[in-house]
């Protein structure tokens, strides 16, 4: 069974304190790792899709990068609007479903 | 563009009754997925649909629980006789295909009474 395990589970910086998010997964033959961002009472945005091991992507504060066992979201000077839960999910083999992680909870204050 | 509609964005119910939820997908998106997501914990996948067939239910509950995605319309997740433990915020979620991106919708945020 897939599984992914994203750490840390909440992580406070303050404005321009750039730092990373850790999603560590168990999957048989992935075949994508995406990135969401969640604001409170909202449905997931996507961010990102990677499909293989060295891959990586950008969009303004964001990179996301990938491994063979885990993927990092890095923000690089973040800001107040940054705040929200980070998720990972994986997509695997046949199945058609995504295998969420629990999610980052990041709070990034001035 | 409009992105992924779900409703009612809040519904409460009361125990034994029944809830429908909508989802009306992407533009050009024939692929419809249904998660749950309970207070503090991840979403899980529940049913993915496309036209008229049910292609995978493995996360759905076998009892109360059923989904359909008609030729005409949208697709409706329904909840028979309502517990309190199916309070829960229910997302939809549309792709291209199988494998590309999938995008959310805001979400029903049920609460059975």
């Amino acid at each position: 069974e897939d599984q992914v395990t994203q750490s840390p589970e909440a992580l406070r910086l303050q404005e321009g304190e750039s730092s990373s998010l850790n999603c560590s997964y168990t999957v048989s033959g992935l075949r994508g790792l995406f990135w969401y961002r969640q604001d409170p009472g909202k449905g997931p945005e996507f961010l990102f899709t990677l499909y293989s091991a060295g891959e990586e992507k950008e969009k303004e504060r964001l990179k996301a990068t990938l491994t063979k066992k885990e993927s990092f979201l890095h923000i690089t000077a973040p800001k107040p609007e940054d705040s929200a839960t980070y998720l990972c999910a994986v997509h695997s083999g046949t199945a058609s479903k995504l295998t969420f992680g629990t999610g980052t909870r990041l709070q990034v204050t001035l | 563009n409009a992105g992924v509609m779900q409703n009612p964005r809040h519904l409460v119910r009361r125990r034994g009754q029944e809830a429908r939820l909508r989802c009306s997908p992407m533009k050009g998106h024939s692929h419809v997925y249904w998660y749950r997501q309970l207070p503090e914990e991840g979403l899980k996948f529940m049913v993915y649909l496309q036209k008229e067939n049910i292609i995978d239910e493995s996360g759905m509950p076998k009892e109360r629980f059923s989904a359909e995605f008609p030729k005409e319309g949208p697709s409706i997740l329904r909840i028979q006789q309502v517990v309190r433990g199916d309070s829960a915020a229910y997302f939809c979620a549309s792709s291209q295909g199988t494998g590309n991106e999938q995008f959310f919708g805001p979400g029903t945020r049920l609460t059975v009474l």
